[in-house]
């Protein structure tokens, strides 16, 4: 009965390989979103996505790239991976642009 | 550009000692503060709702508080398993997803 679920848990990677994290709700929000938590623990937006508009957080390098194949799932993509790019990555869902999130319990990626 | 700060950064107390979280914020047009709790390898774990001055909601021995400038997160009579990070975010006038603070650490010692 898992609300938001985010697959891997743990990435470790080299750098510039590219990877993707998948994410998937079950709650049947239309807004989807991706947050970075950097080793000081502050959560940053990267991108929120519905059906109709993605926003994208202007600081977030285009290696990011977020991919929805429908309306439950919001996938990361990362090209060429970089040392500051390690961080845990969450996902997280809403009715609406201004209601509550709910979030997954989070990606932990390490680049070597 | 939406700003949180919340105070302090860290908090010990023993248990049963009540005590108030700080968010201050400035926001163009409030359309939503928020209050999480995280625990050490999980997500946030969605709290409160807070839209309007003078708004109050309670759950269990949480209080949250609105103003025009701050909320408050109130604490009453806390026992270890509240032990956590305090977030509080807010929703602004674009759709670009939640601002937040760095958060309360609260450690609550038996």
């Amino acid at each position: 009965d898992t609300a938001v679920s985010q697959t891997p848990k743990y990435l470790v990677t080299q750098m510039g390989n590219d990877k993707s994290i998948k994410c998937e709700q079950n709650l049947g929000h239309d807004t989807m979103y991706w947050y970075k938590q950097d080793s000081k623990k502050f959560l940053k937006i990267m991108f929120s996505y519905n059906n109709k508009e993605l926003i994208i957080n202007e600081t977030v390098p285009n290696r990011f790239s977020p991919k929805s194949p429908d309306k439950a799932h919001l996938n990361l993509h990362i090209n060429s991976l970089e040392l500051g790019d390690s961080a845990v990555y969450f996902c997280a869902s809403s009715y609406q642009a201004y209601n509550e999130q709910f979030f997954g319990p989070g990606t932990r990626l390490t680049v070597l | 550009e939406d700003q949180v700060t919340q105070s302090p950064e860290a908090l010990r107390l023993q248990e049963g000692e009540s005590s108030s979280l700080n968010c201050s914020y400035t926001v163009s047009g409030l359309r939503g503060l928020f209050w999480y709790r995280q625990d050490p390898g999980k997500g946030p774990e969605f709290l409160f709702t807070l839209y309007s001055a003078g708004e109050e909601k309670e759950k269990e021995r949480l209080k949250a508080t609105l103003t025009k400038k701050e909320s408050f997160l109130h604490i009453t009579a806390p026992k270890p398993e509240d032990s956590a990070t305090y977030l509080c975010a807010v929703a602004g006038g674009g759709a670009d997803g939640l601002t937040f603070g760095k958060g309360t650490h609260l450690i609550i010692q038996p």
